[in-house]
């Protein structure tokens, strides 16, 4: 079965340190794996695909499949990265399975 | 372009009492889910449609019903509430363009006493 792991329930850092979100994956085929942020009482929105090998307000993530890891990174934290981070992994039409999210604080 | 809007916002629960949550998606998108969001459990998915007329059951399915009458609406219904469905519910959708990307709902946030 498939299963997001986000080791991290919180991170604090302080703001201009460089942040790195850990997620690994458990999954049998060929993964498509995002990040999706929550900024405070808002809903989830797209931050990163993998697919895209974008870089998103600062943030870049790398699937590394030996290591089944999506890590999110910035060099330098900004106070409004302040958010809930979920590491998903899509499943096609049959939706997404998240991690169970990690609180990122950056401290002033 | 509203995108993916719920109805209600929030709302307290009885146990036993029934309710319905709307969602409705202005994107002509084909696939609809309904997922709970927990503390310290991320989100799970509840039941999901990949079509008018369609719902299959997700990770969380027990105690929920849901229904897809029109492409655009996405009704998930509580028979009888348990203060165990207490959550936030979120909807979402996403095309059939094999991006995956999905698109959420502001969330309702249900309290069942």
């Amino acid at each position: 079965a498939q299963r997001v792991t986000q080791p991290e329930k919180l991170l604090s850092v302080f703001k201009g340190a460089p942040v790195e979100l850990k997620c690994n994956y458990s999954y049998s085929g060929s993964p498509e794996l995002f990040w999706y942020v929550q900024y405070s009482r808002q809903r989830l929105q797209l931050l990163l695909r993998h697919i895209s090998r974008e870089s998103i307000k600062g943030f870049t993530a790398d699937l590394n499949k030996g290591e089944t890891s999506f890590h999110l990174k910035k060099p330098f934290a900004q106070e409004e990265d302040s958010a809930m981070y979920y590491c998903a992994l899509s499943e096609g039409a049959d939706g997404l399975t998240f991690g169970k999210g990690t609180h990122l604080i950056i401290q002033p | 372009n509203a995108g993916v809007t719920q109805t209600p916002k929030f709302r307290v629960l009885k146990t036993g009492q029934s309710m319905t949550l709307l969602c409705a998606q202005d994107m002509n998108h084909e696939y609809m889910y309904w997922y709970r969001q927990d503390p310290g459990m991320g989100l799970r998915l509840i039941h999901y449609s990949v079509g008018e007329g369609t719902t299959a059951k997700g990770e969380v399915p027990d105690g929920y019903n849901v229904s897809r009458l029109k492409k655009q609406n996405f009704l998930l219904g509580l028979e009888s509430a348990a203060p165990s469905q207490t959550s936030v519910y979120f909807c979402a959708s996403n095309d059939d363009t094999g991006l995956n990307e999905q698109f959420f709902g502001p969330g309702t946030r249900l309290t069942v006493l």
